[in-house]
């Protein structure tokens, strides 16, 4: 199972958005709709942000969001604030019973 | 709160074995399933396996990467999780993170802070 395909690298002013893509194939993303979303701070646990493509758990602000169309899921962050700084990798349910992760974005808030 | 904690981590040969705990205090561990999920430094995460709670028979299913070496157990009645890893090479050192899905809910909602295995001579 290859990874899912994510940009290394976003970038955005504060206030901005900025859209980060995971693109899979149709054994993966576009087999089902559990794709999520984690944020990783440096030395931290990742931490879930998004749920079943565009679900937000309890405490997740809304400027966050997440959308799916075909074999590529994509999460949104709008109003960028200097703590959105971090790795977003986006995983998904396959086909096979196994998840995969996309490769991680590094996002920098100008 | 619910939490999940690993231990384990250490320094081990290549072709060694170690064995990784993951415990739940805080919440029903039993509905769970158990994932284990590595990042090398510097790299991205690595899904590794899984394993099912007692309502889907205790199913498990590995990454391609450790399949065969790696095997997850689990103990409900001590809510604890294990990933036993055998003939480890150096491409396994990484911090290994537990997380868990439950029921209907597919995402990895808790995790661990991660524990670091390093395999080298």
């Amino acid at each position: 199972q290859s990874a899912l395909t994510q940009p290394a690298s976003v970038s955005g002013s504060p206030g901005q958005s900025i859209t980060i893509s995971c693109t899979g194939t149709s054994s993966d993303i576009g087999a089902n709709n559990y794709v999520s979303w984690y944020q990783q701070h440096p030395g931290k646990a990742p931490k879930l942000m998004i749920y079943d493509v565009n679900n937000r758990p309890s405490g997740v602000s809304n400027r966050f969001s997440g959308s799916k169309s075909g074999n590529t899921a994509s999460l949104t962050i709008s109003g960028l604030q200097a703590e959105d700084e971090a790795d977003y990798f986006c995983n998904s349910f396959t086909s096979s019973g196994t998840r995969v992760f996309g490769g991680g974005t590094k996002l920098t808030v100008l | 709160e619910a939490q999940l904690v690993e231990s384990g981590g250490g320094l081990v040969q290549p072709g060694g074995s170690l064995r990784l705990s993951c415990a739940a205090p805080g919440f029903i561990f039993s509905d769970s399933a158990i994932h284990w999920v590595r990042q090398a430094s510097g790299k991205g995460l690595e899904w590794v396996g899984r394993m099912s709670a007692k309502a889907k028979n205790y199913a498990a299913v590995y990454a391609v990467s450790v399949k065969g070496r790696f095997t997850i157990s689990r103990d409900d009645s001590e809510n604890t999780a294990y990933l036993q890893m055998n003939s480890l090479k150096a491409d396994d050192t990484a911090v290994y993170y537990c997380s868990r899905t439950h029921s209907n809910f597919h995402a990895f909602d808790i995790w661990g802070q991660g524990t670091m295995v390093t395999v080298s001579s």
